[in-house]
């Protein structure tokens, strides 16, 4: 069974600049969730989706960040325009339903370096 | 306030030694889960294990072991001779019914393992 896809892996912008992640989740799978790990910290949620609509959106920096899950399938996350403090590792992940019992697989990450 | 709490930042240990992750909660729901997991040099979290609130029977699988205290507020890990693969870093993560039971996870800072060989 494939996992969780993420592209690209790596990027570097700079301040002020625009940036999009992609996610393609596990198959059949109807949540989708995007996590931000800063260095040094634990992933924080900044947004979620059931199917294409949005579930929770409240730590979401609604001035620079937006995303969206077209279809209920692939979502993208764009940051327009970047600030330094936006430097961190953002992680997709999917599951079957989103649910508090329910485990979270993960993609490998894209690592966001702003300067 | 922080509702996950991992005090051990970073752990070194030699090769087949036992090491113990602390995980302290706070939380004001009586349904909830917790959970671990692995976060290896490659990147993604790998899921280690999902526990209920209402189900505090310690669990083992394989090396690894899980105690958790509801009057203490802990789910501990335990690693029974370590091996270099272990190294990773390692997260203690809770969902609350509170949130919304959507499958939020609230992470802890994270515990950086080092076993050396």
């Amino acid at each position: 069974e494939a996992g969780v896809a993420q592209s690209p892996r790596y990027k570097i912008i700079e301040k002020r600049q625009s940036v999009a992640f992609w996610c393609n989740p596990i198959s059949g799978h109807a949540t989708l969730y995007w996590y931000q790990q800063i260095l040094g910290q634990g992933p924080k949620l900044l947004i979620q989706f059931q199917n294409n609509g949005v579930v929770d959106d409240s730590q979401l920096p609604k001035d620079r960040f937006s995303a969206e899950r077209l279809k209920g399938v692939d979502s993208t996350l764009k940051i327009q325009p970047a600030k330094l403090e936006d430097s961190a590792v953002y992680l997709c992940a999917s599951s079957l339903v989103g649910q508090m019992n329910t485990e979270a697989f993960f993609g490998q990450g894209t690592r966001l370096t702003v300067v | 306030a922080q509702k996950v709490t991992q005090a051990q930042t970073e752990i070194s240990v030699v090769e087949k030694e036992d090491v113990t992750l602390d995980c302290v909660y706070e939380t004001r729901d009586t349904t909830y889960y917790l959970f671990w997991y692995k976060q290896p040099p490659s990147g993604e979290l790998v899921f280690l294990i999902r526990r209920n609130s209402f189900d505090e029977q310690n669990e083992i699988s394989g090396r690894y072991s899980w105690n958790f205290q509801k009057s203490t507020s802990s789910f501990n890990f335990t690693i029974t001779a370590s091996q270099v693969v272990d190294s990773a870093v390692y997260f203690c993560a809770l969902s609350e019914e509170g949130s919304g039971n959507t499958g939020k996870l609230i992470f802890g800072q994270g515990t950086t393992l080092q076993v050396k060989p």
